[in-house]
């Protein structure tokens, strides 16, 4: 598709068990960012990719998350051993342009629950 | 340290009405703002941006002020339209870094 491609869509999981949300941005794009948003919160800024510099990883919450790109497209986020605060819709978001003068293309996200 | 805030989590208006719907800053190397509408079960989608150099900018019924003596923005949708009710969540950034969203503002348009 065009779009900035999320999934899955919904997941449940028990406390405690490891998830991995997948992204697949817009082709071309070469900036990728996982945020999140919580019941009631805004938007939360967890890491960012830009081509093959090193990811600004400042906004991950614990050690428990962390996020590959491969091949700069395709983006996994991955959580350890989750806990219900991690319960959140994570949205991918892509770029075409380096840093934030560009519009950002969000996907549907990722509704995350844990029990 | 919430950077980027918009202090009103929902906002009721009429139809043909002006929405307004403001944004506070507090980091001073902001120089870029936008906009994004999100309806339910949906990803947010870009709206409007304005850069530091100007003041005003305008697309159609949308319009984003800037007032950076105050640190202050504001989005202006003239005549609001049903269809505008979404969620309008403002940000910020400084050039080269990422993008700092503010709460969100729950908009309704009342036919």
């Amino acid at each position: 598709g065009a779009g900035v491609s999320q999934s899955p869509s919904n997941k449940v999981t028990e406390k405690g068990k490891d998830v991995e949300l997948r992204c697949d941005p817009i082709s071309g794009h070469t900036a990728l960012y996982w945020y999140r948003q919580s019941l009631g919160q805004g938007l939360e800024f967890l890491i960012y990719f830009q081509g093959n510099s090193a990811p600004d990883k400042s906004g991950l919450p614990s050690d428990r998350f962390s996020a590959e790109r491969t091949g700069g497209s395709v983006s996994t986020l991955t959580i350890q051993r989750t806990q219900q605060e991690d319960s959140a819709v994570y949205l991918c978001v892509s770029s075409k342009t380096p840093g934030n003068t560009g519009e950002l293309f969000f996907g549907e996200g990722s509704r995350l629950t844990v029990l | 340290d919430q950077q980027v805030k918009q202090n009103s989590p929902s906002l009721s208006v009429q139809e043909g009405r002006i929405s307004i719907l403001n944004c506070d800053y507090t980091n001073s190397m902001f120089d870029y703002f936008l906009w994004y509408k999100k309806y339910p079960a949906e990803g947010p989608t870009f709206l409007i941006s304005i850069s530091s150099i100007k003041d005003k900018n305008e697309d159609g019924r949308f319009t984003v002020f800037l007032n950076k003596s105050a640190k202050h923005l504001s989005l202006h949708i003239v005549p609001s339209q049903p269809g505008d009710s979404a969620v309008y969540f403002c940000a910020a950034s400084d050039r080269g870094s990422r993008l700092t969203f503010g709460e969100g503002t729950q908009l309704t348009v009342n036919p």
